[in-house]
């Protein structure tokens, strides 16, 4: 199985102030064929739903901010929050969907400082 | 707009079985995968299964395998989650989640608001 694994565990930033996520592969998710990094952020506040943010690593999905961005390839990738708002205190996590098990890494709390 | 609603979440006894719906609406149901996922406050968000829009591929974590059933009923716009053999590590809240592509390779888009599992005598 694919091992994510993201760093830090969690993480306080004052608002405005740049956020960023590291999540590290165990294999490569790089599929060659077509240049695609099977890899997503999902964002998750309190009593619901993780939120699908971006996917193949770095392709903003319709309606997140623009402030969130997702970077990196092969095994290793992150994702930044360049000015940090109020409403974005969440548990933030990777998951690769390259091949079965879709494995999720272990997640970020991310606080206001 | 996407919706998905999930239902069938109980209490039950270790070695009991339960079967999970999830309701689908606002997308055209046979075009896309569709997931199950599990959550738990220690283990945090593990993917369980996943289904293609026909219903002719599956595929489970090893974790549930020969115990857990995805099905869908493309006529219903309905989605399944047969559990069988339940173990307190079933314990969960369990999450529908729409597939961004037609089969294998596609992440999950849309989530429900889950429906919670308890397993326990």
């Amino acid at each position: 199985d694919i091992v994510m694994t993201q760093s830090p565990d969690s993480l306080a930033v004052s608002l405005g102030e740049r956020a960023t996520i590291n999540c590290k592969s165990s294999q490569n998710i790089l599929y060659s064929s077509n240049n695609k990094n099977y890899l997503s952020w999902y964002q998750q506040k309190p009593g619901q739903p993780p939120k699908l943010l971006i996917y193949w690593a770095s392709t903003r999905e319709s309606g997140v901010p623009d402030r969130f961005s997702g970077s990196g390839s092969g095994t290793d990738f992150t994702l930044t929050i360049s000015s940090l708002q109020a409403e974005d205190v969440a548990v933030y996590y990777c998951q690769h969907f390259y091949t079965t098990p879709y494995t999720f890494g272990q997640g970020t709390k991310l606080e206001i400082k | 707009e996407v919706q998905l609603l999930e239902s069938g979440g109980d209490l039950v006894q270790p070695g009991g079985s339960l079967r999970l719906s999830c309701a689908a609406s606002g997308f055209t149901f046979s075009s896309y995968a569709m997931n199950w996922v599990r959550q738990t406050p220690g283990k945090g968000l593990e993917w369980v299964s996943t289904i293609s829009g026909s219903g002719g591929s599956t595929y489970y974590a090893d974790s549930v395998k020969g115990r857990f059933t995805i099905s869908r009923d493309n006529s219903k716009n309905t989605l399944y989650l047969q559990m069988s053999s339940l173990r307190d590590e079933d314990t969960a809240i369990y999450y529908c989640a729409k597939g961004s592509g037609y089969s294998y390779g596609n992440t999950p888009d849309y989530w429900g608001q889950g429906t919670l599992v308890t397993v326990s005598s």
